[in-house]
């Protein structure tokens, strides 16, 4: 199992500029999420999904779309990149949403100039 | 609303010295999962354990133990003879499945560092 995915691992952006950074994972789990780690403020949920075709708002979903069409893909999309953004984009994965381990990938390194 | 907090945030300790790593939760569920999280220095998060608000035990792995205490709500983590291995920064964090989701709540992180 190569775990959960995510690609790029860097990005550097201009204002403006939109990109889509994508996650995968092969465990056949349900629940997937987007947090952005930034200094001094751990990470903060961004969009979830608890299904193929199920997405939520998490704690900071402004300027974030997302979409989940099938249970392996979780892309997350930024439609206008703002300097705000800069960030470390963490994608997880768990078997359900009963309190189950999270699994993450290895982060995209976002900057947006 | 869910909240958790790590007051330390940074540890810097002589090798071989014992360290614990505090962490306070709020919660308005009686069903809740504690975690703990390791982010070394490459950056990807690593699950250390899981607690649920029911196993109120202690629990010890090698030279890890976790402090769970529903009375001060709190989940502390003690590394016993630190290695320079064990340098990092350390997430507690807080989901409470009852409300509908899985979303993790974590706190701010402590970084610790092994002095050699």
């Amino acid at each position: 199992n190569a775990g959960v995915t995510q690609t790029p691992k860097f990005q550097v952006l201009k204002t403006g500029q939109s990109m889509t950074l994508q996650c995968a994972q092969d465990m056949n789990h349900e629940y997937m999420s987007w947090y952005r780690q930034d200094p001094g403020m751990g990470l903060r949920l961004i969009h979830y999904s608890v299904g193929a075709g199920i997405t939520d708002q998490g704690e900071v979903p402004n300027g974030y779309n997302v979409s989940r069409s099938t249970t392996e893909d979780f892309p997350l999309r930024l439609l206008s990149a703002a300097p705000s953004q800069t960030s470390v984009y963490f994608c997880a994965s768990s078997y359900s949403n009963r309190g189950n381990e999270q699994f993450f990938g290895p982060g995209t390194r976002l900057t947006v100039l | 609303a869910q909240k958790v907090t790590q007051a330390q945030t940074e540890i810097s300790v002589v090798e071989k010295e014992d360290v614990t790593l505090d962490c306070v939760y709020e919660t308005r569920d009686t069903t809740y999962y504690l975690f703990w999280y390791k982010q070394p220095p490459s950056g990807e998060l690593v699950f250390l354990i899981r607690r649920n608000s029911f196993d109120e035990q202690n629990e010890i792995s090698g030279r890890y133990s976790w402090n769970f205490q529903k009375s001060t709500s709190s989940f502390n983590f003690t590394i016993t003879a630190s290695q320079v291995v064990d340098s990092a920064v350390y997430f507690c964090a807080l989901s409470e499945p009852n409300f509908g989701n899985e979303k993790l709540t974590f706190g701010t992180g402590t970084r610790l560092t092994i002095i050699p």
